[in-house]
């Protein structure tokens, strides 16, 4: 059973910057792309960020390009992003999803259960 | 905004069926997904490609496209589906995705 769990949220200032990880298991995580979805309170979803299995190519949302950056450990299985100068707009749950594929541009799931990230001074 | 168009909400009585869509020209190069998500809970994906459910989703679930709209079908609704739905595809530049504003689906 594929299981992902997200770490690292928290509150934070603006301007300032968290690390969010991903931790996954119940397959074969080198094989897959994986990427990363938020949801602002009440809000619909907004895709962030994808990467594919051998880190080769990524995707950004125009949201956070040039702040955030995804990236993949195989070795630990894990899946993180970096989120720098934070602004309030970025609060949000984050989920981390897997790919059906090896490539970012494939469609994604399943997903975790998120971890919530408040920007707030 | 969304390049992806969904009604906010619609209803169903129990047991009848219930189509719910998404407009946006990339469906016309893109198949979309389809997610529930329940207050809560994690999105759950119902509905990926021309129409195909992962293990576990009911066969009462259903997806399909004409032209720039693509349609998540409900077959004899249950209380259990009573959830937001949101549909999802790239965008048209291909590089990079976007989900439709959801719609409240209520079950009465």
């Amino acid at each position: 059973e594929v299981q992902l769990v997200e770490s690292g949220g928290g509150l934070v200032q603006p301007g300032r910057s968290l690390r969010l990880s991903c931790a996954a298991s119940g397959f074969t995580f080198n094989d897959y792309a994986m990427h990363w979805v938020r949801q602002a309170p009440g809000k619909g979803l907004e895709w962030v960020s994808g990467i594919n299995w051998n880190s080769g190519n990524m995707g950004y949302a125009d949201s956070v390009k040039g702040r955030f950056t995804i990236s993949r450990d195989s070795a630990k299985n894990s899946l993180s992003l970096q989120m720098n100068s934070l602004r309030a707009e970025d609060t949000a749950v984050y989920y981390c999803a897997k790919g059906s594929g090896s490539s970012w541009l494939d469609w994604f799931g399943p997903w975790g259960q998120g971890t919530l990230v408040t920007v707030s001074s | 905004s969304s390049e992806l168009t969904q009604d906010p909400a619609v209803s169903v009585a129990l047991g009848q069926t219930v189509r719910i869509t998404c407009q946006g020209d990339s469906l016309r190069s893109f198949y979309a997904s389809w997610y529930q998500q329940k207050p809560g809970q994690a999105p759950v994906l119902v509905i990926y490609g021309k129409n195909n459910r992962p293990s576990g989703i009911p066969d009462r679930f259903s997806g399909s496209r004409s032209g720039n709209t693509t349609s998540l079908t409900i077959t004899g609704a249950q209380a259990e589906d009573e959830a937001d739905y949101y549909c999802n595809s790239r965008d048209s530049s291909g590089y990079h995705w976007v989900f439709g504003g959801g719609t409240k689906l209520t079950v009465l």
